[in-house]
Protein backbone atom coordinates (compact mmCIF):
# COMPACT_ATOMS: atom_id res chain seq x y z
CA UNK A 1 0.00 0.00 0.00
CA UNK A 2 1.06 3.91 -0.42
CA UNK A 3 3.03 5.15 2.44
CA UNK A 4 3.08 8.64 3.66
CA UNK A 5 6.08 9.64 6.34
CA UNK A 6 5.67 12.62 7.82
CA UNK A 7 8.54 14.30 10.45
CA UNK A 8 9.03 14.84 13.19
CA UNK A 9 6.77 12.59 15.58
CA UNK A 10 7.82 14.95 18.45
CA UNK A 11 8.53 18.42 18.84
CA UNK A 12 9.05 20.87 21.48
CA UNK A 13 9.69 24.40 20.97
CA UNK A 14 9.74 27.70 22.47
CA UNK A 15 7.06 30.33 22.39
CA UNK A 16 7.97 32.54 19.14
CA UNK A 17 9.55 30.48 17.18
CA UNK A 18 8.43 28.45 14.25
CA UNK A 19 8.45 25.23 13.72
CA UNK A 20 7.95 23.41 10.12
CA UNK A 21 6.52 19.48 9.93
CA UNK A 22 7.03 17.56 6.60
CA UNK A 23 4.68 15.20 4.92
CA UNK A 24 6.20 13.00 1.98
CA UNK A 25 4.43 10.40 -0.37
CA UNK A 26 7.07 8.07 -0.38
CA UNK A 27 5.70 5.55 -3.10
CA UNK A 28 3.16 7.61 -4.91
CA UNK A 29 2.70 10.69 -6.01
CA UNK A 30 0.74 12.64 -4.48
CA UNK A 31 -1.46 15.68 -5.90
CA UNK A 32 -3.88 16.31 -2.97
CA UNK A 33 -2.44 16.36 0.75
CA UNK A 34 -4.41 17.32 3.67
CA UNK A 35 -3.55 18.70 7.05
CA UNK A 36 -5.08 17.53 10.22
CA UNK A 37 -5.61 19.14 13.79
CA UNK A 38 -6.47 16.61 16.65
CA UNK A 39 -7.28 17.39 20.09
CA UNK A 40 -7.38 15.12 23.05
CA UNK A 41 -9.94 12.57 22.48
CA UNK A 42 -11.65 13.97 19.38
CA UNK A 43 -12.01 14.15 15.90
CA UNK A 44 -9.67 15.27 12.91
CA UNK A 45 -10.11 18.93 12.45
CA UNK A 46 -9.29 19.37 8.83
CA UNK A 47 -6.91 22.84 8.75
CA UNK A 48 -6.22 22.72 5.11
CA UNK A 49 -6.05 20.91 1.42
CA UNK A 50 -3.04 21.66 0.06
CA UNK A 51 -2.46 21.09 -3.85
CA UNK A 52 0.91 20.41 -5.79
CA UNK A 53 1.87 24.14 -7.17
CA UNK A 54 -0.95 25.71 -6.07
CA UNK A 55 -1.43 27.77 -3.08
CA UNK A 56 -3.36 25.65 -0.09
CA UNK A 57 -7.07 25.99 0.55
CA UNK A 58 -7.51 26.82 4.45
CA UNK A 59 -10.73 25.69 6.50
CA UNK A 60 -12.62 28.56 8.55
CA UNK A 61 -10.85 29.76 10.93
CA UNK A 62 -7.97 28.44 10.24
CA UNK A 63 -4.97 31.52 10.10
CA UNK A 64 -3.57 31.05 7.08
CA UNK A 65 -1.06 33.18 8.13
CA UNK A 66 0.28 31.35 10.92
CA UNK A 67 -0.35 27.47 9.19
CA UNK A 68 1.66 27.75 6.35
CA UNK A 69 1.61 25.07 3.52
CA UNK A 70 3.75 24.72 0.88
CA UNK A 71 3.48 22.02 -1.72
CA UNK A 72 6.41 22.55 -3.87
CA UNK A 73 6.36 18.74 -5.20
CA UNK A 74 4.08 15.68 -5.96
CA UNK A 75 5.67 14.08 -2.90
CA UNK A 76 6.35 16.81 -0.56
CA UNK A 77 3.74 19.18 1.71
CA UNK A 78 5.19 20.78 4.59
CA UNK A 79 3.30 22.91 7.06
CA UNK A 80 4.96 25.45 9.25
CA UNK A 81 3.63 26.75 12.62
CA UNK A 82 4.79 30.64 12.63
CA UNK A 83 5.39 32.18 15.97
CA UNK A 84 4.09 29.53 17.83
CA UNK A 85 2.29 29.84 21.19
CA UNK A 86 1.04 27.51 23.84
CA UNK A 87 -2.48 27.00 22.52
CA UNK A 88 -1.06 25.82 19.11
CA UNK A 89 -0.08 22.81 20.98
CA UNK A 90 -1.52 19.74 19.34
CA UNK A 91 -1.35 16.61 17.39
CA UNK A 92 -1.24 17.13 13.62
CA UNK A 93 -1.66 14.77 10.82
CA UNK A 94 -1.12 14.67 7.21
CA UNK A 95 -2.69 12.60 4.81
CA UNK A 96 -2.80 12.42 1.18
CA UNK A 97 -5.20 11.21 -1.20
CA UNK A 98 -4.42 8.05 -3.05
CA UNK A 99 -5.25 7.65 -6.60
CA UNK A 100 -8.35 6.29 -8.30
CA UNK A 101 -10.44 9.36 -6.69
CA UNK A 102 -12.08 7.51 -4.11
CA UNK A 103 -11.27 9.63 -0.99
CA UNK A 104 -9.15 7.44 0.26
CA UNK A 105 -6.59 8.82 2.65
CA UNK A 106 -3.45 7.60 3.04
CA UNK A 107 -2.00 8.90 6.63
CA UNK A 108 1.51 9.86 7.71
CA UNK A 109 1.97 9.20 11.48
CA UNK A 110 1.25 12.54 13.09
CA UNK A 111 3.65 15.47 14.61
CA UNK A 112 3.08 16.28 18.46
CA UNK A 113 3.53 19.89 19.02
CA UNK A 114 4.31 21.28 22.35
CA UNK A 115 4.69 24.66 22.61
CA UNK A 116 6.42 26.21 25.94
CA UNK B 1 -23.68 17.84 1.62
CA UNK B 2 -22.11 14.55 2.99
CA UNK B 3 -21.69 13.50 6.64
CA UNK B 4 -21.06 10.74 8.89
CA UNK B 5 -22.59 9.78 12.74
CA UNK B 6 -20.63 7.81 14.72
CA UNK B 7 -23.28 7.36 17.69
CA UNK B 8 -21.42 5.76 20.62
CA UNK B 9 -18.29 7.73 21.74
CA UNK B 10 -17.08 4.95 23.72
CA UNK B 11 -17.41 0.97 23.55
CA UNK B 12 -15.63 -0.75 26.46
CA UNK B 13 -15.90 -4.63 25.84
CA UNK B 14 -14.48 -8.11 27.14
CA UNK B 15 -11.56 -9.67 25.41
CA UNK B 16 -13.15 -12.40 23.13
CA UNK B 17 -16.59 -10.96 22.97
CA UNK B 18 -18.23 -9.47 20.00
CA UNK B 19 -18.32 -5.80 19.26
CA UNK B 20 -19.96 -3.82 16.54
CA UNK B 21 -19.29 -0.14 15.99
CA UNK B 22 -22.01 2.13 14.45
CA UNK B 23 -21.73 4.57 11.67
CA UNK B 24 -24.57 6.34 10.03
CA UNK B 25 -23.58 8.34 6.44
CA UNK B 26 -25.71 10.96 5.17
CA UNK B 27 -25.08 12.20 0.97
CA UNK B 28 -27.06 13.49 -1.95
CA UNK B 29 -24.66 11.58 -4.17
CA UNK B 30 -23.06 7.90 -4.67
CA UNK B 31 -20.62 6.91 -1.98
CA UNK B 32 -17.57 5.42 -0.83
CA UNK B 33 -17.33 4.44 3.01
CA UNK B 34 -14.26 3.71 4.98
CA UNK B 35 -13.32 2.69 8.51
CA UNK B 36 -9.61 4.08 10.26
CA UNK B 37 -8.33 3.27 12.94
CA UNK B 38 -5.82 4.95 15.14
CA UNK B 39 -3.91 4.00 17.87
CA UNK B 40 -2.46 6.11 20.65
CA UNK B 41 -0.01 8.93 19.44
CA UNK B 42 -0.42 6.81 15.81
CA UNK B 43 -1.72 8.28 12.35
CA UNK B 44 -4.96 6.28 10.93
CA UNK B 45 -4.61 3.73 8.89
CA UNK B 46 -7.16 1.83 6.90
CA UNK B 47 -9.43 -1.42 8.12
CA UNK B 48 -11.56 -1.41 5.01
CA UNK B 49 -13.36 0.74 2.29
CA UNK B 50 -16.53 -0.07 0.45
CA UNK B 51 -16.56 1.71 -3.51
CA UNK B 52 -19.15 -0.33 -4.72
CA UNK B 53 -20.10 -4.19 -5.15
CA UNK B 54 -20.58 -6.47 -2.34
CA UNK B 55 -22.27 -5.14 0.60
CA UNK B 56 -20.32 -6.87 3.01
CA UNK B 57 -16.44 -5.72 3.35
CA UNK B 58 -13.93 -7.61 4.93
CA UNK B 59 -10.77 -5.67 6.06
CA UNK B 60 -7.31 -5.90 8.41
CA UNK B 61 -7.29 -7.84 11.65
CA UNK B 62 -10.16 -9.75 11.60
CA UNK B 63 -12.82 -6.49 10.59
CA UNK B 64 -15.96 -6.36 8.56
CA UNK B 65 -18.07 -3.79 7.68
CA UNK B 66 -21.65 -4.23 5.98
CA UNK B 67 -23.23 -1.35 3.78
CA UNK B 68 -26.67 -1.09 4.05
CA UNK B 69 -28.06 1.52 1.58
CA UNK B 70 -31.83 1.76 2.95
CA UNK B 71 -30.69 2.58 6.34
CA UNK B 72 -27.33 4.56 5.25
CA UNK B 73 -25.60 2.34 7.46
CA UNK B 74 -21.73 1.23 7.82
CA UNK B 75 -21.52 -0.83 10.71
CA UNK B 76 -17.94 -2.29 11.31
CA UNK B 77 -18.12 -5.94 13.38
CA UNK B 78 -15.74 -8.15 14.69
CA UNK B 79 -16.86 -11.67 16.04
CA UNK B 80 -14.27 -11.43 18.39
CA UNK B 81 -12.04 -8.84 20.30
CA UNK B 82 -8.63 -8.71 21.47
CA UNK B 83 -7.06 -6.54 23.89
CA UNK B 84 -4.81 -4.71 20.98
CA UNK B 85 -7.99 -3.70 19.08
CA UNK B 86 -8.32 -1.13 22.19
CA UNK B 87 -7.44 2.08 19.83
CA UNK B 88 -10.05 4.91 18.49
CA UNK B 89 -12.24 3.91 14.89
CA UNK B 90 -13.18 6.68 12.55
CA UNK B 91 -15.83 6.31 10.32
CA UNK B 92 -15.52 8.17 7.12
CA UNK B 93 -17.21 9.12 3.50
CA UNK B 94 -16.31 10.82 0.59
CA UNK B 95 -19.11 11.98 -2.00
CA UNK B 96 -18.81 13.86 -5.39
CA UNK B 97 -16.31 15.75 -3.82
CA UNK B 98 -13.99 13.12 -2.77
CA UNK B 99 -13.06 14.71 0.34
CA UNK B 100 -13.91 12.41 2.75
CA UNK B 101 -15.54 14.00 6.03
CA UNK B 102 -15.12 11.89 9.39
CA UNK B 103 -17.21 11.17 12.24
CA UNK B 104 -16.55 12.06 15.61
CA UNK B 105 -14.73 8.71 16.31
CA UNK B 106 -15.62 5.90 18.64
CA UNK B 107 -13.09 4.48 21.23
CA UNK B 108 -13.12 0.49 21.65
CA UNK B 109 -12.18 -0.33 24.91
CA UNK B 110 -11.21 -3.97 25.50
CA UNK B 111 -10.73 -5.04 28.66
CA UNK B 112 -9.17 -8.57 29.93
Amino acid sequence: GAVVSQHPSWVICKSGTSVKIECRSLDFQATTMFWYRQFPKQSLMLMATSNEGSKATYEQGVEKDKFLINHASLTLSTLTVTSAHPEDSSFYICSAMGTGATGELFFGEGSRLTVL
Amino acid sequence: AQSVTQLDSQVPVFEEAPVELRCNYSSSVSVYLFWYVQYPNQGLQLLLKYLSGSTLVKGINGFEAEFNKSQTSFHLRKPSVHISDTAEYFCATSGGSYIPTFGRGTSLIVHP
